[in-house]
């Protein structure tokens, strides 16, 4: 069966521009998150989904960011305005439901701003 | 402030002996541990977790221990293959805000050597 994917692998943006990352989760899996890895760190939680709501936002560093996940499925990240300091790899996670500990990873997209 | 910490950002081992990688955190409340593996321009992957009310788990060439009094666990890896070469995460999950979230430390790149 397929693992979560993401979309596109590598994004270079000039700053201040705007950017969509794509996440495809696992055919079922009603949880998604997303994170953000910058370089040397562990990733670092974003948001996540329950269904299409954002059931959580707090990791969202400001207001530039913005995620959708319009029918449950597919979602996309957001970010306005891009900052160099944006520049990171997302990454995207699923898992069956909110309550499962453990969550599958996609491959990341790597956001460099310039 | 860092509630999941890792202290070796690397470690080489020869092939055939026994790695340990280890994890420090702080908030008694993380109800389960995990350990991740991380190739280059890959996702994380699931590798083993352990349950709060548990000291060790096993599978396979891989261990985990988890002490709690000293907010302690480590990964022994036996014997170490190449294949093993890999940056390795350490995350504590916690029921927070409904969602169980994922708290990542800093990774351990292991390095090991034929």
């Amino acid at each position: 069966g397929a693992g979560v994917s993401q979309t596109p692998s590598n994004k270079v943006t000039e700053k201040g521009k705007y950017v969509e990352l794509r996440c495809d989760p696992i055919s079922g899996h009603t949880a998604l998150y997303w994170y953000r890895q910058s370089l040397g760190q562990g990733p670092e939680f974003l948001i996540y989904f329950q269904g299409t709501g954002a059931a959580d936002d707090s990791g969202l560093p400001n207001d530039r960011f913005f995620a959708v996940r319009p029918e449950g499925s597919v979602s996309t990240l957001k970010i306005q305005r891009t900052e160099r300091g944006d520049s990171a790899v997302y990454l995207c996670a699923s898992s069956p439901s909110v309550t499962s500990v453990e969550q599958y990873f996609g491959p990341g997209t790597r956001l460099t701003v310039t | 402030d860092q509630q999941v910490k890792q202290n070796s950002p690397s470690l080489s081992v020869q092939e055939g002996r026994i790695s340990i990688l280890n994890c420090d955190y702080t908030n008694s409340m993380f109800d389960y541990f995990l350990w991740y593996k991380k190739y280059p321009a890959e996702g994380p992957t699931f590798l083993i977790s352990i349950s709060s009310i548990k000291d060790k788990n096993e599978d396979g060439r891989f261990t985990v221990f988890l002490n709690k009094s000293a907010k302690h666990l480590s990964l022994h890896i036996v014997p170490s293959q190449p294949g093993d070469s890999a940056v390795y995460f350490c995350a504590a999950s916690g029921r927070i805000q409904g969602a169980q979230k994922l708290v990542f430390g800093q990774g351990t790149r292991l390095t090991i050597n034929p």
